[in-house]
């Protein structure tokens, strides 16, 4: 069972807000990612992390933003929501033993 | 050509079938594969991963590997309605990170 948490679960906000999407894991995993999934669509990686200080974009463009101070948090960032930015986001992690890739619960942002 | 590919389906079987999954690599220096399953609403689940080649067996799941042919399958006997979910293929791909494939829709009918 993988220790990994995102809040807000759900979430409605106005267009132009800045939101921060919450991500923590307890399983001291180095590696961390977040992941974009419309309804029935496919995941999309939007951004990753081998450790503290490191990010890097995904496959997926986003204008969202991430940080890894501590090994246990990796914050999702929105500066300016809008409603193309409605959408679920997966937060994600593995450990350095293998490349399996446990999620959270993920947390559903609606734009209005 | 997309790192891993899978048929999206979807896929119907009755109650009690084998459904049969399939998936396709271009990595051919891939070591692992995983088969994930996803309930609609909810976040991916890992059920099965496979290193070698041949069969992984698992109550009822089996994971075959055939890494001559870049082919990754995900055997599900006695089909249940709860089975009944998009089934995801991951492989390590080029940036080192999990690759996923965009999934197979399973509906078992009761």
């Amino acid at each position: 069972e993988a220790d990994i948490y995102q809040t807000p679960r759900y979430l409605v906000i106005g267009t132009g807000k800045k939101i921060t999407l919450e991500c923590s894991q307890t399983m001291g995993h180095d590696k961390m990612y977040w992941y974009q999934q419309d309804p029935g669509m496919e995941l999309h990686l939007i951004h990753y992390s081998y450790g503290v200080n490191s990010t890097e974009k995904g496959d997926l463009s986003s204008e969202s933003t991430v940080s890894r101070i501590r090994t246990e948090h990796f914050p999702l960032t929105l500066e300016s929501a809008r409603p193309s930015h409605t959408s679920q986001y997966l937060c994600a992690s593995s450990g350095t033993a293998g490349n399996t890739i446990y999620f959270g619960e993920g947390s559903w942002l609606t734009v209005v | 050509q997309k790192e891993v590919e899978q048929n999206s389906g979807p896929l119907s079987v009755p109650e009690g079938a084998i459904a049969s999954l399939n998936c396709t690599y271009s990595d051919r220096g891939s070591q692992s594969f995983f088969w994930y399953r996803q309930y609609s609403g909810k976040s991916p689940e890992l059920i099965m991963s496979i290193y070698s080649n041949g069969d992984k067996e698992d109550g009822r799941f089996t994971a075959q590997l055939n890494k001559a042919s870049q082919y990754v399958s995900l055997l599900i006997r006695d089909s249940q309605p709860s089975d009944s979910a998009t089934y995801l293929c991951a492989v390590p791909g080029s940036a080192r990170q999990l690759t996923f494939g965009s999934g197979t829709q399973l509906t078992v009918l009761p």
